[in-house]
């Protein structure tokens, strides 16, 4: 069946350093991906999505490349701040209407 | 602002009594889903309704239930909450389905007394 693996939490970084999330896939056919951040006590936000393969989303600074070769589609940032602090989620739909989301990884960026 | 608009933000209910969530969009999405999230936790999928057509998971308590009377809102039943079922609730929206990425509202967080 279709799944998501992201790396485990905390990530506890400075602020302007570099940033990279992983988050691997499996699935059947050609599913899109996203990546979508939760802010504490807020719902879901849309950060970025690829759609096929080699596609690169981005987004505020914040990048992910859909590698089919190595069902991977990793987040990463240049300089994090402070106000990035939140929990990122990776997931796939792999078109049944259905997202199939990561663990979620906690980044804790300080001052 | 077009949006997905979740009311109430934070609901206390006790346990047994029956509690119903809100959620209404002005997307015009055809797709309208309900997730429940444990702190800590992925979202995970209740049920959702592409446009008048209900689907439910198949872990998905019998104790939930949900309505979408017109295409702008839906609503979660809790017929009987229990302590386990204090948690997030998620409305999102995507328009004939997830391609293009989902919607979110804010969020209700459910308190079980």
């Amino acid at each position: 069946g279709n799944s998501v693996t992201q790396m485990e939490g905390p990530v506890t970084l400075s602020e302007e350093a570099f940033l990279t999330i992983n988050c691997t896939y499996t699935a059947t056919g050609y599913p899109s991906l996203f990546w979508y951040v939760q802010y504490p006590g807020e719902g879901l936000q849309l950060l970025l999505k690829a759609t096929k393969a080699d596609d690169k989303g981005s987004n505020k600074g914040f990048e992910a490349t859909y590698r089919k070769e190595t069902t991977s589609f990793h987040l990463e940032k240049g300089s994090v701040q402070v106000s990035d602090s939140a929990v990122y989620f990776c997931a796939l739909d792999s078109g049944t209407y259905k997202y199939i989301f990561g663990t979620g990884t906690r980044l804790k960026v300080l001052a | 602002d077009a949006m997905v608009i979740q009311n109430p933000r934070y609901q206390v209910t006790q346990f047994g009594k029956p509690v119903t969530l809100s959620c209404s969009q002005t997307l015009n999405h055809n797709v309208m889903y309900w997730y429940q999230q444990k702190s800590s936790q992925a979202p995970k999928l209740l049920f959702h309704y592409y446009d008048k057509d209900f689907n439910n998971e198949a872990d998905t308590p019998d104790n939930f239930q949900s309505r979408r009377p017109n295409t702008s809102f839906c609503f979660l039943d809790i017929r009987s909450p229990g302590l386990g079922d204090a948690a997030m609730y998620l409305c999102a929206t995507s328009l004939r389905g997830g391609n293009y990425g989902y919607t979110f509202g804010s969020g209700t967080r459910l308190t079980v007394v």
